[in-house]
């Protein structure tokens, strides 16, 4: 069965720039959940959604950031404009609500913000 | 605050030797644990849930829980080279989310 997948695995865009993040979840979970991951701050949770409604955004650090969830296939993750503070790992993870908690995680996305 | 905490380490253990990774949490409420591992570069890989007090094992790892004291362990038997990664417990608060801690790093000297 196929995982979490996300794209692109790796982006390199300068200051200002938009940058939009995609997400697969695993067929069959209804939440999705992105994550951002640095040395500085390790794993922090940005936003989760439960069939595709968005339930938490404290995690978003500024209006810079959106997520949208159109279908229960795929999620994106906009920066808008993006800054070198936003370089970053970006993690996408899926679980089913109502069975276990576990999430599986995607391969995520290296942002390089220069 | 729901918290977890680890020990970042890094954790140096020679090869065959028992690796242990331990992590604390704060609400004495808290039903579901479970253990990543994330090798360099990498995404967390779920290695091991644990739910209810007492060890659970899975080949050479064995999760312990202690709801009492509020902390929640992985051992790690016949500690092999491939074993290094950094392995980050989380904890899940019934809030529909799951709290990670910061990672120890383990490394298997061969």
């Amino acid at each position: 069965d196929a995982g979490v997948i996300q794209s692109p695995r790796h982006e390199v865009t300068e200051m200002g720039q938009e940058v939009t993040l995609r997400c697969k979840p695993i067929s069959g979970h209804n939440s999705l959940f992105w994550y951002r991951q640095t040395m500085m701050r390790g794993l922090e949770l940005l936003i989760y959604f439960n069939n595709n409604v968005p339930i938490d955004d404290s995690g978003m650090p500024e209006d810079r950031f959106s997520a949208k969830m159109p279908n229960a296939s795929f999620s994106t993750l906009k920066i808008q404009p993006s800054e070198p503070r936003d370089s970053a790992v970006y993690f996408c993870a899926s679980s089913f609500k109502g069975g276990s908690v576990e999430q599986y995680f995607g391969p995520g996305t290296r942002l390089t913000v220069t | 605050q729901k918290e977890v905490e680890q020990n970042s380490g890094p954790l140096s253990v020679p090869e065959g030797a028992i690796a242990s990774l331990n992590c604390t949490y704060s609400d004495r409420g808290s039903q579901s644990f479970f253990w990543y591992r994330q090798y360099s570069g990498k995404s967390p890989e779920l290695i091991m849930s644990i739910y209810s007090n007492g060890d659970k094992e899975d080949g050479r790892f064995t999760a312990q829980l202690n709801k009492a004291s509020q902390y929640v362990s992985l051992l790690i038997r016949d500690s092999q080279p491939s074993d290094s990664a950094t392995y980050l417990c989380a904890v899940y608060f019934g809030n529909e989310k799951l709290t990670f801690g910061t990672g120890t790093r383990l490394t298997i000297i061969p």
